[in-house]
């Protein structure tokens, strides 16, 4: 069953502490995964797209990896204004699968 | 600005009833999805056009259907409403509709069924 799990659900980071977000996916025929974060009450904002194992992008404080079966978004001296949910979405031929989320919080 | 629009912001009716959602895309964008996210469910993805035509279909329920029109705007109607239909609907648009190209969101449309 094509699915999209994410960790951890919550995180909660002092103001320059690094860390990573997961997302895990089985899913056929990837066309591509995506990385967005959300705001409460608004809409998802795109961050990056990884098209294949080994590529990498980086914006900011922010740098998203992908393999085979799991992406990683790291989160390099946050700064409060990074807390939000950030989501991980697989799309497939026919299909988007978004995974439940990560809830950041950067504590000042 | 993501540039994708979605009207009304706030939609309060009853069960029961019928309601349409509207999203224009970015300019230049063919595709349009719909999306419904609730507390206990996430983002769900509902349906994709491309260019007039549905493209892929998700979890969709009878009850609710969707078109996009010639100038590439796309309503999505939502009929004989139950109190678990209440959460945000997203529109989103790209660029092509299948090809992993990223989507940018609208603020939302807040559905609450009473």
């Amino acid at each position: 069953e094509d699915q999209v799990t994410q960790s951890p659900e919550a995180l909660r980071l002092q103001e320059g502490e690094s860390s990573s977000l997961n997302c895990s996916y089985t899913v056929s025929g990837l066309r591509g995964l995506f990385w967005y974060r959300q705001d409460p009450g608004k809409g998802p904002e795109f961050l990056f797209t990884l098209y294949s194992a080994g590529e990498e992008k980086e914006k900011e404080r922010l740098k998203a990896t992908l393999t085979k079966k799991e992406s990683f978004l790291h989160i390099t001296a946050p700064k409060p204004e990074d807390s939000a949910t950030y989501l991980c979405a697989v799309q497939a031929y026919d299909k988007v699968i978004f995974g439940p989320g990560t809830s950041l919080s950067v504590i000042p | 600005d993501s540039g994708v629009t979605q009207t009304p912001k706030h939609l309060i009716t009853a069960t029961g009833q019928r309601v349409t959602l509207r999203c224009s895309p970015r300019s230049g964008d063919l595709s349009v999805y719909w999306y419904q996210q609730s507390l206990d469910q996430g983002l769900q993805f509902l349906i994709q056009y491309y260019n007039g035509e549905e493209r892929a279909k998700g979890n969709i329920l009878e009850r609710f259907s969707a078109q996009q029109f010639p100038d590439l705007h796309s309503e999505l109607n939502l009929s004989s409403l139950e109190l678990g239909d209440s959460a945000l609907y997203f529109c989103a648009s790209s660029v092509e509709g299948g090809h992993g190209n990223e989507q940018f969101f609208g603020p939302g449309t807040r559905l609450t069924v009473l």
